[in-house]
């Protein structure tokens, strides 16, 4: 069955450090991974993907994620974190063997300190 | 990406009733979903809905609780029926843009008396 994992339930992390929230994944095949991020009371925003080609990708807002097959992890990161980055966010995969729904992970929040 | 939008964005409906909600999206797309977003979770696919053929139900959900139409290539609706407070949660909708990635619509928060 494929999953997603995210190990932690809350980051906390001061304005201007870097920042990293965790995925794991467990797909059969070739993984397509997404990480979504949700503001209170809003929808769910992409933020990137990783499909195939280059390891690092980057997406909205300056982040960025590493995909590393031999870990099975897909790891969002982003240089300098700001306080408006505090928000819910949400590792996902696609079961490209059904319809390709997405399965989520089970969101982490990221708490931004001034 | 096309804009996609909900209605209600929220409601407070009383046990045994039922709520339609609807979600418009401003291109034709071929797969829409519905997704439910209870309090403190994640998401969990409630259905996929193609324009001209029935929904296709994730386990665990049931027509008979969660009507879908699928009317035309730019709109859906999902009925929750019979509510109970156990459907208290964010309703969501989404489209697969031609990336492979879905985009989602604002939500319908639901809360059940």
């Amino acid at each position: 069955a494929q999953s997603v994992a995210q190990p932690e339930d809350q980051v906390n992390v001061a304005e201007g450090n870097p920042l990293t929230v965790k995925c794991t994944y467990s797909v059969s095949g070739n993984p397509y991974l997404f990480w979504y991020v949700q503001y209170p009371n809003r929808g769910l925003q992409f933020l990137l993907k990783y499909i195939t080609g280059d390891n690092l990708v980057k997406g909205s807002y300056g982040f960025e994620a590493e995909f590393n097959k031999s870990q099975t992890s897909f790891h969002l990161k982003k240089p300098s974190a700001l306080v408006s980055d505090s928000a819910l966010y949400f590792c996902a995969v696609r079961d490209i063997r059904s319809t390709g729904k997405l399965i989520f992970g089970q969101g982490t929040t990221l708490q931004v300190k001034p | 990406s096309a804009v996609i939008s909900q209605k209600p964005s929220r409601d407070i409906c009383q046990r045994g009733t039922s709520l339609t909600i609807q979600c418009q999206v401003d291109s034709q797309v071929t797969m829409m979903f519905w997704y439910r977003q209870q309090p403190g979770q994640s998401l969990t696919l409630i259905a996929t809905a193609n324009q001209g053929s029935e929904a296709t139900y994730e386990s665990g959900f049931v027509i008979d609780k969660f009507p879908i139409s699928r009317p035309n290539l730019t709109f859906s609706t999902l009925t929750v029926s019979n509510m109970s407070p156990e459907d208290s949660s964010i309703y969501l909708c989404s489209y697969f843009g031609g990336g492979n990635e879905q985009f989602f619509g604002p939500g319908t928060r639901l809360t059940v008396l």
